[in-house]
């Protein structure tokens, strides 16, 4: 079955701390891929995607992913935390041989920084 | 901007009584979805709809049905509201159908947070 794991549940970091989250999928065939951010009281929104192309994605805020076919994974980076980065994380899939464009989330992280 | 509204940010309901929640984009888009976000759990697909009228189970759709009589509205129903669906209540909308670029990047909504008591 497709899946997408995140397998970090909590991180916590102190300020100026570099950052990896880890994401890997299960499916093959075409692959776009998602982080998004949930900020605390905020709805989701997008951090970066990749669809095709180079494998190192740059987002909002600093955020960069790179995409690995031959690791399955997806992990978010950014060089140097903030304590406004303290929000929960989730990675997100779509394959082509999906139906009806429905993509898969995973569990989530939940990112804390210490000012 | 795509913008997705809930009808409710807080709704409490008692046990046994049918909810209706409501989504509604302005974007035009063709894909909806409803999910529901636990903590621990991440986001877990309940139902989509792809097309007016038309509609597909996600992962838990038990205890759930949808609505889509207008593209831009997806209703999620729970028929008779049990403490087990308290949760934060998730819509998104997408453009289409997949393959292509931006397709498929979601658009969500604030979330209602739904406690059955």
């Amino acid at each position: 079955a497709q899946s997408v794991s995140q397998h970090n549940h909590h991180v916590i970091l102190s300020e100026a701390a570099s950052l990896e989250l880890g994401c890997n999928y299960s499916y093959g065939g075409t692959v776009n891929l998602f982080w998004y951010v949930q900020y605390p009281g905020q709805h989701l929104q997008l951090l970066l995607k990749y669809f095709s192309g180079d494998p190192l994605v740059k987002g909002i805020k600093g955020f960069e992913a790179e995409f690995i076919k031959s690791k399955f994974s997806f992990n978010l980076r950014k060089p140097s935390v903030q304590w406004s980065d303290t929000a929960e994380y989730f990675c997100a899939g779509y394959s082509g041989y999906s139906s009806a464009s429905k993509i898969i989330f995973g569990s989530g992280t939940r990112l804390s920084i210490r000012p | 901007d795509v913008k997705v509204t809930q009808s409710s940010r807080y709704l409490v309901k008692r046990t046994g009584e049918k909810v209706f929640l409501e989504c509604v984009q302005d974007m035009d888009h063709e894909n909806m979805f409803w999910y529901r976000q636990d903590p621990g759990l991440g986001l877990r697909l309940i139902y989509f709809s792809y097309d007016v009228k038309m509609k597909e189970k996600g992962d838990i759709p038990e205890g759930y049905s949808v609505s889509r009589e207008k593209k831009e509205r997806f209703s999620l129903i729970l028929e008779s509201a049990s403490t087990n669906q308290t949760s934060m209540y998730l819509c998104a909308s997408s453009l289409g159908v997949g393959g292509s670029e931006t397709y498929n990047e979601q658009f969500f909504g604030p979330g209602t947070r739904l406690t059955v008591l």
